[in-house]
């Protein structure tokens, strides 16, 4: 098993639809969570952060974080072409390393 | 936006150089990182840094070495490139533990 797993997709959702990503971690321990978004041939880009059970939104973008069922999601409303890319879920126990998840590709369809 | 920077961006050399990709942030973080991410695949960690004068090896058995002489500056070297090494190699800084991973812009490199 691995300690980040994501759905690799594609994941096709029209434009102007939510698109709804997820994220399992195996470590119970693990206490941030980060959202990273990466264009083709990019390098990844935060785009969310989250700590603490519950909802964090900021703009178009909600991470949702339960960790009895250890799992992180993110939602993105209203999707646009531009918001076509991978996009990586990242876990931090604590120290130093963070595990990044190999990715969710995303497709919004104009 | 993070400050941080590599070169060269794109490298294409022949079997047997030496190279070293460079890496500066200038966010001040104690702890920088190399990652190596094949196109569609996972990152994967190469080597880490917690601040001057420590390095340590990451999951990825990697045949490079790096160095941390700087706080800003966290070179990658590879003493003789072979065309395993293909791939594009990543760098990144962080504040204090568990905080947020900023990348530079990648170095893609290609080994003939």
């Amino acid at each position: 098993q691995k300690e980040v797993e994501q759905n690799s997709g594609p994941l096709s959702v029209p434009e102007g639809a939510i698109a709804s990503l997820n994220c399992t971690y195996s470590d119970r321990v693990s206490q941030s969570f980060f959202w990273y978004r990466q264009y083709s041939g990019k390098s990844p880009e935060l785009i969310m952060s989250i700590y603490s059970n519950g909802d964090k939104e900021d703009g178009r973008f909600t991470a949702q974080l339960n960790k009895a069922s250890q799992y992180v999601s993110l939602l993105i409303r209203d999707s646009q072409p531009s918001d076509s890319a991978t996009y990586l879920c990242a876990v931090n126990t604590g120290g130093f390393k963070t595990i990044f998840g190999a990715g969710t590709r995303l497709f919004v369809k104009a | 936006e993070a400050d941080i920077y590599q070169t060269p961006r794109y490298l294409v050399i022949g079997t047997g150089k030496k190279i070293t990709l460079e890496c500066s942030q200038t966010m001040g973080h104690d702890k920088m990182y190399w990652y190596q991410q094949d196109p569609g695949m996972e990152l994967h960690l190469i080597h880490y840094s917690y601040g001057v004068n420590s390095t340590e090896k990451g999951d990825l058995s990697s045949e490079s070495t790096v160095s941390r002489i700087r706080t800003e500056h966290f070179p990658l070297t590879l003493e003789s490139a072979r065309p395993s090494h293909t791939s594009q190699y990543l760098c990144a800084s962080s504040e204090g533990t568990g905080g947020v991973q900023y990348f530079g812009p990648g170095t893609r490199l290609t080994v003939t």
